[in-house]
């Protein structure tokens, strides 16, 4: 089974701020998708990245995936409150989630 | 076009009562998921299935838990006899492919067990 991890659990901050997520494994992935999910809904796709140190930009997101494809980041600059939610990395065979990253922005 | 329908969206039951959650895949999907999620657990695979063939269930916790596809556009959770334990929101998900692509998400069934 290849595991996801990611860092940190939760994350709150002030709007106006940038921040980082990570997704970390010990296993080469071909491709990594990041999900984004916000209460009483499910997970929605937000990009998936295929190549190794392939860049991805999403408006104020920027999602990069790590050279040797065992990781993956986000990156959210002058973050909003609807921002807020849960960020969840997936990949692998059997498209095992992470246990995601519980962001929180505040007005 | 229609997404991943779920239901029902909520089912409140008392302990030791079967428990059936429904999934329509999105149409031309080949795989669908179960997961489970709760607060401890985050979001769990349960079983999923490749042209309606089941291909790891090994997420699936106990023998109360079942899952059938009958054809490509329906399938089915069942969990008999339901314990409290078994309280969680419950997403089905499809995806036009097993490997690596990206899944479309229903909106969940949110399960009470008293």
């Amino acid at each position: 089974t290849q595991l996801l991890e990611q860092s940190p659990q939760f994350l709150s901050i002030q709007e106006g701020e940038n921040l980082t997520v990570y997704c970390n494994s010990s296993s080469v992935f071909s491709s990594l998708q990041w999900y984004r999910q916000e209460p009483g809904e499910g997970p929605v796709l937000l990009v998936t990245v295929v190549t190794g140190g392939e860049v991805k930009k999403l408006k104020r997101l920027t999602f990069q995936f790590g050279d040797a494809r065992k990781d993956s980041s986000l990156h959210i600059t002058a973050a909003q409150p609807g921002d807020t939610g849960l960020y969840l990395c997936a990949g692998g065979d059997d498209m095992r989630f992470g246990a995601g990253t519980r962001l929180t922005v505040k007005p | 076009d229609a997404g991943v329908i779920q239901s029902p969206r909520h089912e409140v039951t008392e302990m030791g009562q079967e428990v059936t959650l429904r999934c329509k895949p999105i149409s031309g999907h080949n795989s669908l998921f179960w997961y489970r999620q709760t607060m401890m657990r985050g979001l769990e695979l349960l079983i999923y299935f490749n042209n309606n063939v089941p291909i790891d269930d090994s997420g699936m916790p106990e023998d109360r838990f079942s899952a059938k596809m009958p054809n490509a556009s329906f399938s089915t959770l069942k969990i008999q006899p339901s314990e409290p334990r078994d309280s969680a929101v419950y997403f089905c998900a499809s995806s036009p492919r097993r490997d690596d692509q990206p899944q479309h998400f229903g909106d969940g069934t949110r399960l009470s067990i008293l």
